[in-house]
């Protein structure tokens, strides 16, 4: 069965430090992976995405993510965190894109606290 | 910008009542979604619908039920709350067939706390 691992439950860095938020999925053929943000008092919202093609993706506010089969990882950094990257950020994979489902499994998501 | 709203953002009621919690889409997508989120825990999928008239049970069970009448509307009802309902509700939405770049579209959510 398909899962997704966030390792971290909660992480804190400093504003302007570098962070990186780790992802390990379960399943067994090409996964569609991503990873979305919840601010407080919000929905989620899609930081990026990887289908295939180059395993470095470049998301939006400044994120990027790597996928690594070998790992089975798809880990989230950033260069420098601003104070209002504070959030909870997950990590999911879907395994039926295209079909009439489009299911996602997530992980349990990783908060992060910037201190300033 | 989604444009994906839910109503009530947060509930507070007694046991035994019956309430919906409603969400509304102005994208014109034909999948919805309704998923349990609680503090620590994976975003747990408990209803979807390919479009209207179809609805399915997700991978939580629940004892919430759905109804798709309308494209933009997917509402949920629990006919008699009870305290292990207290949870967050988000609701998503998402395109279908050859546009379905598998990305979700967020409600902003319904927290609801039964006493």
């Amino acid at each position: 069965a398909q899962s997704v691992t966030q390792p971290d439950i909660h992480i804190t860095v400093s504003e302007g430090a570098s962070l990186e938020l780790r992802c390990n999925y379960s399943y067994g053929a090409t996964p569609y992976l991503f990873w979305y943000v919840q601010s407080p008092g919000q929905g989620l919202q899609l930081l990026l995405k990887y289908f295939s093609g180059d395993t470095l993706v470049q998301g939006i506010k400044g994120f990027e993510a790597e996928f690594k089969r070998s790992q089975s990882s798809f880990n989230l950094r950033k260069p420098s965190v601003h104070w209002s990257d504070a959030a909870e950020y997950f990590c999911a994979v879907a395994v039926d894109r295209g079909s009439t489902l489009g299911r996602l499994y997530f992980g349990r998501g990783t908060q992060l606290t910037v201190w300033p | 910008e989604a444009d994906i709203y839910q109503t009530p953002r947060y509930l507070v009621i007694g046991t035994g009542k019956k309430i919906t919690l409603e969400c509304s889409q102005t994208m014109g997508h034909d999948k919805m979604y309704w998923y349990q989120q609680d503090p620590g825990m994976e975003l747990h999928l408990i209803h979807y619908s390919y479009g209207v008239n179809s609805t399915e049970k997700g991978d939580l069970s629940s004892e919430s039920t759905v109804s798709r009448i309308r494209t933009e509307h997917f509402p949920l009802t629990l006919e008699s709350a009870r305290p292990s309902h207290t949870s967050q509700y988000l609701c998503a939405s998402s395109e279908r067939g050859t546009q379905n770049t598998g990305e979700l579209f967020f409600g902003e959510g319904s927290r609801l706390t039964v006493l």
